[in-house]
């Protein structure tokens, strides 16, 4: 059980296009998910937290305009970075919790290379 | 003072070794705490969760919680190469904050 799909697992996108990414929790509902990024050999970073049907919170120092977070339902939540740019090319990774304090089950993880 | 402290990695241990990971927490009102295996190039995986002082065991992995201490450790006994990975603790007071990991090797 507790299974997350991110998809794609991969994409690769022009400078200038949006890409927008996918989390869905297959067997549970998610009351919260989150977006992570991550660079080479660098540790997970947070960059918003989501809950179904209300606006997502963002950390600090992410640019809320730039990375839209949509959490349209208890089984869904997408990513979209918008007028993508080489620097934003990182692995991306969605997790989700049933309720409070339980444990993060994570996607796959999205790869984003823009060119 | 970072919130969640790992200790620096890398660590490397023989296989059939007992690798010891340890994890200190800053938010006193942190109530559950969590273990995650990440292999490189994949996302991250749950090994284990604790919430309350003592050991937990779960096949070759005990996780040990010290509140008192605020510090958590992973145990891994019978150390296998597959094993090898960095290794997350976090802690969760409203929202789980990670460490930066602790990379192992198990070297056959």
């Amino acid at each position: 059980g507790a299974v997350v799909s991110q998809h794609p697992s991969r994409v690769i996108c022009k400078s200038g296009t949006s890409v927008k990414i996918e989390c869905r929790s297959l067997d549970f509902q998610a009351t919260t998910m989150f977006w992570y990024r991550q660079f080479p050999k660098q540790s997970l970073m947070l960059m918003a937290t989501s809950n179904e049907g209300s606006k997502a919170t963002y950390e600090q120092g992410v640019e809320k305009d730039k990375f839209l977070i949509n959490h349209a339902s208890l089984t869904l939540s997408t990513l979209t970075v918008t007028s993508a740019h080489p620097e934003d090319s990182s692995f991306y990774i969605c997790s989700a919790q049933d309720r409070g304090h339980s444990p993060l089950h994570f996607g796959n993880g999205t790869r984003l290379t823009v060119t | 003072q970072k919130e969640v402290e790992q200790n620096s990695g890398p660590l490397s241990v023989p296989e059939g070794a007992i690798a010891s990971l340890n994890c200190t927490y800053s938010d006193r009102g942190s109530q559950s705490f969590f273990w995650y295996r990440q292999y490189s190039g994949k996302s991250p995986e749950l090994i284990m969760f604790i919430y309350s002082n003592g050991d937990k065991e779960d096949g070759r992995f005990t996780a040990q919680l010290n509140k008192a201490s605020q510090y958590v450790s992973l145990l891994i006994r019978d150390s296998q190469p597959s094993d090898s990975a960095t290794y997350l603790c976090a802690a969760d007071a409203g929202k789980s904050t990670f460490g930066d990991g602790t990379t192992l090797t198990v070297k056959p």
